[in-house]
């Protein structure tokens, strides 16, 4: 069965500072990944996904994520972090054909100023 | 009104109680999702509709009732809930590709529930 780790519950970042967000997952075949982000009381949106192509995938906001298969790794990254970048941040895998998405369990993101 | 909307975006409710849970979207999908999410919990699946027929329900208790009345459209039905029920509720849609297979997911606001 197909599982995502993201291995950091919380995480602090000073606003301007770099921030480099971890999602591991557990899959046989090529999976889709996704990035999510939810803010205080809002649903998820989506930031940027995978399916095939460039490993290095751009989304919206200035997130990028780059997939390493050989570390079967999808890990989110920002060069410059906003306030408004605090939010929970879900990594998500899918099978294709599966109908079927797995979410981590998500990290939160603490931006000081 | 563009997306993925729920109504109520909050509930309050005692076990006894029956309530429904409302999502439309304004995308043209044809698959729409249950999720829940628990405090300190990944996202759980809870049902999955293709062109408005049930195709997932991930062993979701029976207090839990869904009905997609059109691909538009997608209700939870409550009733004689437990405390532990207590979470965030969430609606998605795709779209179906040429091939029926789901694609990415757009999510509505959810809607807070609080069990008594």
């Amino acid at each position: 069965a197909q599982s995502v780790t993201q291995p950091d519950i919380h995480i602090t970042v000073s606003e301007g500072a770099s921030l480099e967000l971890r999602c591991n997952y557990s899959y046989g075949a090529t999976p889709y990944l996704f990035w999510y982000v939810q803010s205080p009381g809002q649903g998820l949106q989506l930031l940027l996904k995978y399916f095939s192509g460039d490993t290095l995938v751009q989304g919206i906001k200035g997130f990028e994520a780059e997939f390493k298969r050989s570390q079967s790794s999808f890990n989110l990254r920002k060069p410059s972090v906003h306030w408004s970048d605090a939010a929970e941040y879900f990594c998500a895998v899918a099978n294709f054909g599966n109908e079927k998405l797995t979410f981590g369990t998500g990290t939160r993101l603490t931006i000081i100023p | 009104e563009t997306g993925v909307t729920q109504t109520p975006r909050h509930l309050v409710m005692g076990m006894t109680n029956k309530k429904s849970l409302k999502c439309e979207q304004h995308l043209g999908h044809n698959a729409m999702y249950w999720y829940k999410q628990s405090a300190k919990k990944p996202l759980e699946l809870m049902f999955v509709y293709n062109f408005k027929e049930q195709t997932e329900n991930n062993s979701v208790p029976s207090r839990f009732s869904p009905e997609c009345p059109n691909s538009s459209h997608l209700f939870l039905h409550l009733h004689t809930l437990q405390p532990e029920d207590s979470a965030l509720y969430l609606c998605a849609s795709s779209p179906l590709s040429g091939q029926g297979q789901q694609e990415t997911q757009y999510f509505g606001p959810g809607t807070r529930l609080l069990v008594l």
